[in-house]
């Protein structure tokens, strides 16, 4: 079985200052884990994706996440939030590579950005 | 098209009433999956298409929910009969293929209301 646990529900920061969105994963096979934005009234997009290559993925927009098989994680970060980060974002899992599978998506976690 | 496209944006109905959701995914991806967002919700699996094989509708809540997908083209998701618990945002992915094509494109999805 897979899942993912975000363990925050909501983080708050101040424009400018250093992001982190914490995410721990369950799987019984390597997974590829994702991370995806939604912005208020808009579809899902991707930010990055961990697919056993390289452990620190960069992705769109400043953020990167890196896996940490030790730890199950798959945190994701930005080294200054930017106003527009606000938004919620989902950590997702897929079961397996090779495989067109449902995600398992986490609860996700809204980011809040002061001015 | 360009991307992954939903419509209705929004759905009001009135409860017992039968609803229709329409997906149009990305030209040439052969996946398609639904997918549903309770308030304050990560998204739950509902069914998935892949080519020309069965379904897998393993996400399905109830037997008032049907899928349909000519080929590799538009998909309906149905609800019979609807109730006030099925009032959530109904997202629809689509992606090229297994592996490392598994990057699901998401609509901007239906909101459904029922009154």
């Amino acid at each position: 079985a897979q899942s993912v646990t975000q363990l925050d529900s909501h983080v708050s920061v101040s424009e400018g200052t250093p992001v982190l969105l914490r995410c721990n994963y369950s799987s019984s096979y390597s997974p590829s884990l994702f991370w995806y934005v939604q912005h208020p009234n808009k579809g899902l997009q991707l930010l990055l994706k961990y697919t056993s290559a390289a452990t620190l993925v960069k992705g769109i927009n400043g953020f990167e996440a890196e896996f940490k098989k030790s730890e199950t994680s798959f945190h994701l970060t930005k080294p200054s939030a930017h106003m527009s980060d606000a938004a919620e974002y989902f950590c997702v899992v897929s079961p397996a590579l090779g495989w067109n599978t449902p995600l398992v998506f986490g609860k996700g976690t809204r980011l809040s950005v002061i001015a | 098209g360009a991307g992954v496209s939903q419509s209705p944006s929004n759905k009001v109905t009135e409860k017992g009433k039968d609803v229709e959701l329409r997906c149009d995914p990305i030209s040439g991806h052969t996946a398609l999956y639904w997918y549903r967002q309770r308030l304050g919700q990560g998204l739950e699996f509902l069914i998935y298409f892949q080519g020309n094989s069965a379904p897998d509708k393993s996400g399905l809540p109830s037997d008032r929910f049907s899928a349909e997908r000519t080929g590799e083209s538009v998909s309906t998701l149905t609800i019979q009969r609807t109730q006030q618990e099925d009032s959530a945002v109904y997202l629809c992915a689509s992606s090229l293929g297994a592996g490392a094509k598994n990057i699901q494109y998401f609509g901007a999805g239906t909101r459904l209301s029922v009154l």
